[in-house]
């Protein structure tokens, strides 16, 4: 079974641009998370998406945003961004049918999209 | 909300020797709990994971963790490290009342394996 997949791998952008990352989670999950990774704030949790809809959001501005397929494919954008957007940002899927309160579904990650604002 | 410490920014040990990271959470009820490796370039692999009953669980690569509630910890051990162990582990809390998909991760522990 394939693992989960993150296109691109690596991404330059320009401060203001905006961006959008794409993964396709393992088949058959329909749970999808999306983790940034800095240096200095670590790894902090975006948002999840369960069936095309936002289920948990963390505490990021509204610039960053998601979406989910009907495949369970999902992409976040990233609008107007600046130099502190520089991360390594983390896709991972679960195979919960019934993601929330009991859930142990763990998440399986993808290899991350670099991204890098110049 | 939950937290997570690891103590140890880096760690390094000789090859044969053995290892044990450290992680204590905060959380008020019952934590899930799991440890992840991360190798340069790559995602997060997960090691093994906590839910509940027998506190010493077994994991990949010869690792295991065990939970013990009354030091809010759950520290990684494994017996004989390998030269190819050598990678970061995040320990990650999460809250039974949301599942096991939001994450709080520690800043993570570099692990380096002396020849």
């Amino acid at each position: 079974k394939a693992g989960v997949t993150q296109t691109p791998r690596y991404l330059i952008k320009t401060r203001g641009q905006q961006v959008t990352l794409s993964c396709s989670p393992i088949s058959g999950h329909r749970s999808v998370s999306w983790y940034q990774q800095t240096p200095g704030q670590g790894l902090q949790f975006l948002f999840e998406y369960f069936s095309e809809t936002q289920r948990n959001k963390g505490n990021f501005p509204g610039r960053f945003s998601g979406r989910q397929f009907s495949n369970s494919r999902s992409e976040m954008n990233v609008s107007t961004l600046e130099l502190g957007d520089s991360a390594l940002y983390l896709c991972a899927s679960s195979s919960s049918l019934t993601p929330g309160q009991g859930d142990r579904s763990p998440l399986h990650f993808g290899n991350g999209t670099r991204l890098t604002v110049t | 909300a939950q937290s997570v410490t690891q103590p140890d920014i880096h760690i390094t040990v000789s090859e044969g020797a053995s290892l044990e990271l450290r992680c204590n959470y905060s959380y008020g009820a019952t934590p899930y709990l799991f440890w992840y490796v991360q190798s340069p370039g790559q995602g997060l692999q997960l090691l093994l994971k906590y839910f509940s009953g027998d506190t010493l669980v077994q994991g990949i690569k010869g690792f295991e963790a065990e939970f013990k509630r009354s030091q809010s910890s759950f520290n990684l051990r494994k017996p004989s490290v390998h030269w190819s162990d050598a990678a970061e582990y995040f320990c990650a809390v999460g809250a039974e009342t949301q599942g096991a998909q939001k994450l709080v991760f520690g800043q993570g522990t570099r692990l380096t394996i002396n020849p």
